[in-house]
């Protein structure tokens, strides 16, 4: 079946450090791709998104490609800040069926001063 | 429009007990979907409106919870005889469901449900 599996965190970093999570996906044909945020007391945003391969989704500084030859889609930041402190879903969603959303466990970042 | 609301946010119940939650979606969204989500985990799917025709059911859903969507607006979920593993968060999202498919799902802000 179709899942997800992103790396445990928590990540913690110091401002303006890079910033990589890993997620890799297993699915059937040909799915979308998304990250997810979650801020501390608010409800999940869509990050960005790419949904096909190759794609590259960006948004808010934040980039991730989507890798189909190695069915990976990392999420990554060239300088993060204090108020990107979150934790960070990677989700699939099978073309073939519906927009129901398969996510990753969810990855802490914190980002100190 | 101010996003998908669920109410209530927070709910403590006895075991055994029934719940209901409540979900409006954005207003011009036909897809409409349950989830749950317990610490530490990412959400897991529960069941999934396409208007007010329930298409999908997780095998999470047991025969305790049932969720409708009368007019293909608003949504509930109702558990029934609560059990102390329920204790989550529940969250509704809702999108265009459009062609294609793979719209932005925006989510509500849950409801937290602790059984005692």
């Amino acid at each position: 079946g179709n899942s997800v599996t992103q790396m445990e965190g928590p990540v913690t970093l110091s401002e303006e450090a890079f910033l990589t999570i890993n997620c890799t996906y297993t699915a059937t044909g040909y799915p979308s791709l998304f990250w997810y945020v979650q801020y501390p007391g608010e409800g999940l945003q869509l990050l960005l998104k790419a949904t096909k391969a190759d794609d590259k989704g960006s948004n808010k500084g934040f980039e991730a490609t989507y890798r189909k030859e190695t069915t990976s889609f990392h999420l990554e930041k060239g300088s993060v800040q204090v108020s990107d402190s979150a934790v960070y879903f990677c989700a699939l969603s099978a073309t073939y069926n519906t927009d129901k959303l398969i996510f990753g466990t969810g990855t802490r970042l914190q980002v100190f001063p | 429009d101010t996003g998908v609301s669920q109410d209530p946010r927070h709910k403590i119940t006895k075991r055994g007990q029934n719940v209901t939650f409540r979900c409006d979606p954005i207003s011009e969204h036909n897809r409409l979907y349950w989830y749950r989500q317990t610490l530490g985990q990412g959400p897991e799917f529960l069941t999934y409106f396409q208007n007010e025709a329930q298409l999908e059911k997780s095998r999470l859903l047991s025969d305790r919870f049932s969720a409708e969507r009368p007019k293909g607006s608003f949504s509930t979920l109702e558990i029934q005889r609560t059990e102390q593993g329920d204790s989550a968060m529940y969250l509704c999202a809702s999108s265009l469901g459009r062609d294609p498919p793979n719209t932005e799902a925006f989510f509500g802000q849950g409801t937290r449900l602790t059984v005692v």
